[in-house]
């Protein structure tokens, strides 16, 4: 079973501060997702990276791809209240596209 | 509008009696997937479905069954309840981005 791991797995911090979410694995994935998930709903899809060193930027959410496409990280700028909720990493697996691995996910607070 | 609608948001049930869990997507999707998520755990695959008819196992198939007779349905059956089944449940399809289902909360007593 291929891992896709992130961390910090909790991160409570106060509003206007800035934080970074990783998401590590030791394959090689042809993409990778970002989802966000409020409580005892699902996750809703932020962003897909593609391809290496790729950034995009959401807002005050940064996203970028490692070169090797192993790796990825979301950076939140001055983090509001609204953005607290449950990260979640995903990655399509290189020779096949049907198959998608999570991340546990980083539960993030941000207190007013 | 794309949506995937799952069936019972809510649910209590006893031990041992059957149930089924709807799941419909309307995006013509090929993939569907069922998941479990539990406290610290994460999103855990149950089962999946790559096309009509063809289903595999995922990390936690024991206690489910699943079936795809039809493109836009994959319901998920639990034949026999137990308590350690009590958990948040989550129906997806995906083409280039996974949709979720609302999530159906079920508790086994």
């Amino acid at each position: 079973t291929q891992l896709l791991e992130q961390s910090p797995q909790f991160l409570s911090i106060q509003e206007g501060e800035n934080l970074t979410v990783y998401c590590n694995s030791s394959s090689v994935f042809s993409s990778l997702q970002w989802y966000r998930q409020e409580p005892g709903e699902g996750p809703v899809l932020l962003v897909t990276v593609v391809t290496g060193g790729e950034v995009k930027k959401l807002k005050r959410l940064t996203f970028q791809f490692g070169d090797a496409r192993k790796d990825s990280s979301l950076h939140i700028t001055a983090a509001q209240p609204g953005d607290t909720g449950l990260y979640l990493c995903a990655a399509t697996i290189q020779d096949s596209n049907y198959q998608l691995i999570w991340g546990a996910g980083t539960k993030l607070i941000i207190k007013p | 509008e794309a949506q995937v609608t799952q069936n019972p948001r809510y649910l209590i049930t006893v031990t041992g009696k059957k149930l089924t869990v709807t799941c419909s997507q309307n995006m013509n999707h090929e993939y569907m997937s069922w998941y479990r998520q539990d406290p610290g755990l994460g999103l855990r695959q149950i089962y999946y479905s790559m096309n009509v008819e063809v289903t595999d196992k995922g990390d936690v198939p024991e206690g489910y069954k699943v079936s795809r007779k039809e493109k836009r349905n994959f319901p998920l059956i639990l034949e026999s309840p137990s308590p350690n089944q009590t958990s948040l449940y989550f129906c997806a399809s995906w083409g280039t981005e996974a949709f979720f289902g609302q999530g159906t909360r079920l508790t086994v007593v």
